[in-house]
């Protein structure tokens, strides 16, 4: 079993509209939840870190759910600039050090 | 100001080549990390080091080497490249690898073995 799991999409959507991604892990024990961001042909980049109560920055919203491991990612407003793969990251401890599991990530097109 | 650097882009070869990719970070960072990430996107985790020793070494083949001059740069080198090798790599680091920080990738190395 995967320790992160997405769906992959793609999510079209119009500019203007909310979308929301999904993810689920597998390690009960992950203390650390981000959601990273990858552009077509570049590097993954940190979006925001994902915190127990629940945050936000600006547009974007993190939710956490440990009961049902599960983390969710909000985008208000789309803008062509979104356009992206969204990536679910957890922190597992294996092997003596703390390693991130990546998810394959969302994909989302935001539609003039 | 690149924080992570990595060269080269682009690397196309031939089977059973030899190759090297290398990274440095100018973040003044302690851990370095190695990624696969393949024709699914798959992103995947290969090996890390702090402070130039080996922290994590995922079932890799013994053809991948990894190397730490010292703790700003992590190079990897491949023997005997095979077509399953073709994917991007990426180089990484963090602040401190027994805490799950921010980490900080480099642009990527596109490998593609004929």
């Amino acid at each position: 079993r995967k320790e992160v799991e997405q769906d992959p999409g793609p999510f079209n959507v119009p500019e203007g509209a909310t979308v929301a991604f999904n993810c689920t892990y597998s390690n009960s024990a992950s203390q650390s939840f981000f959601w990273y961001r990858q552009d077509c042909r570049k590097e993954p980049k940190l979006l925001m870190s994902v915190y127990s109560s629940g945050n936000e920055d600006g547009r974007f919203t993190a939710q956490l759910n440990r009961a049902s491991q599960y983390i969710s990612l909000l985008i208000r407003d789309s803008k062509l600039s979104d356009s992206a793969t969204y990536l679910c990251v957890v922190n597992a401890f294996q092997t003596g050090a703390n390693n991130l599991f990546f998810g394959t990530g969302t994909r989302l097109t935001v539609i003039p | 100001d690149t924080a992570v650097s990595q060269t080269p882009k682009y690397l196309v070869t031939q089977m059973g080549n030899d190759k090297s990719i290398k990274c440095e970070q100018n973040l003044g960072h302690d851990t370095m990390y190695w990624y696969k990430q393949d024709s699914k996107k798959f992103l995947k985790i290969m090996f890390s080091y702090n402070n130039k020793e080996l922290i994590i070494n995922e079932t890799v083949p013994n053809r991948f080497s990894p190397k730490s001059p010292d703790k700003a740069h992590l190079n990897l080198h491949i023997n005997s490249l095979e077509l399953g090798d073709s994917a991007v790599y990426f180089c990484a680091s963090s602040q401190d690898w027994r805490v799950a920080t921010t980490q900080y990738f480099g642009p990527g190395t596109r490998l593609l073995v004929l």
